[in-house]
């Protein structure tokens, strides 16, 4: 079965990028589904960051597009996010979660990563 | 689009129905296809959000038949007919219909 499994450092200081890596294994990145990034704040609820296509389409929450960034290495199965200028505020677990439909940018998510937690401070 | 779930925790007894209910600031039904852009996820601390339900009333493969999905436009509802102790966790509400928010959380206990 498809499994997402997120990587990268726990520890990003401030000002800094936040860099992190979902991989994806037992099924195709390439299947046509949307490969989604979702945080939640301690103790607070979930907020979605954005996602991203095998064909390179990509959609981003508003509120932190200028920010964000999203790519995808089919080689490596990989879906990556990059998020610059980090804050404080930026402390949060982190999901990688594919899109329960395929070619649907908006979407349910029916398969999430066991997240990974990143804090920022100096 | 603001998603705004009632109560914010809930504690019920075991075997007896909980009921959580979610408010859209717009409604999240698409008239062409006249499906409601709307999901339910059950989140246990140390895990990753499990979905429960989609389409407003659509069961996940897998999921136990004492969930349930109903509303449409902009209120729905998730009830759990007979809760079980393994249904203490945090349930969010997701808008797909324009990006997508979640709700703040209902936490539901036993009583």
């Amino acid at each position: 079965q498809v499994q997402l499994q997120e990587s990268g450092p726990r520890l990003v200081k401030p000002s800094q990028t936040l860099s992190l890596t979902c991989t994806v294994s037992g099924g195709s990145i390439k299947s046509g589904y949307f490969w989604n990034w979702v945080r939640q704040h301690p103790g607070k609820g979930l907020e979605w960051i954005g996602n991203i296509h095998p064909s390179g389409d990509t959609y981003y929450n508003p509120s932190l597009m200028s920010r964000v960034s999203m790519s995808l290495d089919t080689s490596k199965s990989q879906v990556s996010l990059k998020m610059d200028s980090v804050t404080a505020a930026d402390t949060a677990d982190y999901y990688c979660a594919r899109g329960g439909e395929s070619k649907s940018y908006y979407i349910f998510f029916d398969l999430w990563g066991r997240g990974t937690r990143v804090t920022v401070s100096s | 689009i603001v998603m705004t779930q009632s109560p914010d925790s809930l504690a019920v007894s075991l075997g007896e129905r909980a009921a959580i209910n979610c408010k859209s600031s717009q409604s999240l039904l698409y008239n062409p296809n006249n499906k409601n852009y709307l999901a339910w996820y059950q989140h246990k601390s140390g895990q990753p959000p499990k979905l429960l339900i989609y389409w407003a009333s659509t069961r996940e493969s897998g999921v136990p038949d004492r969930f349930s999905g109903s509303g449409s436009g902009t209120d729905f509802t998730l009830t759990i007919s007979s809760l079980q102790a393994e249904d203490v966790a945090v349930y969010y509400c997701q808008q797909y219909y324009d990006g997508s928010t979640f709700g703040q959380g209902t936490k539901v206990e036993i009583k």
